[in-house]
């Protein structure tokens, strides 16, 4: 199946700081999804992305198809921007059925920590 | 709107016992997925539903694990009996008809604790 990775796996910022996250994923993907998965286990949706440049306030994301990658900036960062963040991709599977259907994968997610 | 809806949030139980977990989707979305989200890790697909049809329950460990979808809205994953290994997050998500275009929305997750 397709392998997707995220780096770095932890970073730690302080307040105010820029950062930028990686993902690469192995294959040609359908789509990809960025989430915040917040301090009490909610996966909040960032981007929905398969392709180009897209930005929402603070943050803004980045996927090249092509060469298989995609980047979330975070400006100015701030303490409730701690969490993980998570990439996944959507591929497409086949079931017993013979019928297409998009699989999200997930990577192993950064971990972001910001201090005051 | 309603975003996806999941109770319990969080349950403790011995092993051996069995455990439901409910799932209400997002009004109008026909597909449902459960996944599992083990600590460190990103989720992980173990059934889809498209409507009331089940298409791809592959990752599901089928000896122990069971789901439902009645009348192709809410869904409830159950664990008869749950074992040491299956203490994680059980995510429920949702997204519009099938297709490799339609973004998924998660619900807030169920912790599973089993001693």
């Amino acid at each position: 199946g397709i392998q997707v990775e995220q780096s770095p796996p932890d970073l730690i910022l302080q307040e105010g700081a820029n950062s930028t996250l990686r993902c690469n994923f192995s294959d040609s993907v359908n789509n990809l999804q960025w989430f915040h998965q917040n301090p009490w286990g909610q996966l909040i949706n960032l981007f929905y992305i398969p392709s180009g440049t897209k930005q929402n306030g603070r943050l803004s994301a980045t996927t090249v198809a092509t060469e298989r990658y995609s980047l979330l900036y975070i400006s100015s960062s701030q303490t409730t921007d701690s969490g993980v963040y998570f990439c996944a991709v959507v591929s497409l599977s086949w079931n017993a059925g013979g019928t297409s259907y998009g699989k999200l994968t997930f990577g192993q997610g950064t971990i972001l920590t910001v201090h005051p | 709107e309603a975003g996806v809806v999941q109770s319990p949030r969080y349950k403790i139980i011995e092993k051996k016992q069995p455990v439901a977990f409910w799932c209400n989707p997002i009004s109008g979305h026909n597909t449902l997925y459960w996944y599992r989200q083990n600590l460190g890790q990103g989720p992980e697909l173990l059934i889809r539903y498209e409507n009331e049809e089940a298409v791809d329950d592959s990752q599901l460990p089928k000896d122990r694990f069971s789901a439902e979808r009645l009348k192709g809205v809410d869904s409830t994953l159950k664990i008869q009996p749950a074992e040491l290994g299956d203490s994680a997050v059980y995510l429920c998500a949702s997204s519009l008809a099938s297709g490799s275009v339609n973004e998924q929305f998660f619900g807030p997750g169920t912790r599973l604790t089993v001693l």
